[in-house]
């Protein structure tokens, strides 16, 4: 199985502040790497997939890159609905594996 | 508006089973792969179950495998997952979620809870 490690754990961020994320897959998935936003007691949305592509009204502060292995997520300059915890997700191979998370905090 | 719901968590005992359902509208349903993902009280998400749009071809994770069986209707839009020999750890937030060609879950349900106890 691919396994995949995020980082950090946890981030606290101030309004305005750009953050990174990043994710790694244990072996190459290609760009078959995606994002997902999750809020307290609602299920995930996805945010960006293959990488780098934006789905249907995310907003553009919100950007992935990567390939390969390596992949992150950056939000620029942070909103107040933007505070959550992120996944990344490998659908490069079965089983579909996700990251531990990334809790997006206020400072 | 392209939507999911679930049905079907509850409260059971352990070696128990329980089948959820979700129920699809807004989409052609028998177009999309559809997938079960697991959310256990404070964690991470947990991927869980797939299946193909002709069901041709099911997945599970190595944690259910042997236990659980995933199934589709597509003549009346329902996706089913059958939980059998049901575990403590078993216990979770189970979502369905629409495979957007292999490129993501672009639609999700709102959940239904599992607890094994």
């Amino acid at each position: 199985d691919v396994q995949m490690t995020q980082s950090p754990s946890s981030l606290s961020a101030s309004l305005g502040d750009t953050v990174t994320i990043t994710c790694r897959a244990s072996q190459i998935i290609r760009s078959h790497l995606n994002w997902y936003q999750q809020k307290p007691g609602k299920a995930p949305k996805l945010l960006i997939f293959a990488a780098s592509t934006l789905h249907n009204g995310v907003p553009s502060r919100f950007s992935g890159s990567g390939s390969g292995t390596d992949f992150t997520l950056t939000i620029n300059s942070l909103h107040l609905e933007d505070f959550a915890t992120y996944y990344c997700h490998q659908s490069d191979s079965s089983p579909d594996t996700f990251g531990q998370g990334t809790k997006l905090e206020i400072k | 508006e392209e939507q999911l719901v679930e049905s079907g968590g509850g409260l059971v005992k352990p070696g128990g089973s329980l089948r959820l359902s979700c129920s699809a509208s807004g989409f052609t349903f028998s177009s999309y792969s559809m997938n079960w993902v697991r959310q256990a009280p404070g964690k991470g998400l947990e991927w869980v179950s797939a299946i193909r749009d002709d069901t041709n071809y099911i997945y599970y994770a190595d944690s259910v495998k042997g236990r659980f069986t995933i199934s589709r209707d597509n003549s009346k839009n329902l996706l089913y997952l059958q939980m059998n020999s049901l575990r403590l750890e078993d216990t979770a937030v189970y979502y369905c979620a629409r495979d957007w060609g292999g490129t993501g879950m672009d639609v999700w349900g709102q959940g239904t809870t599992v607890i094994v106890s």
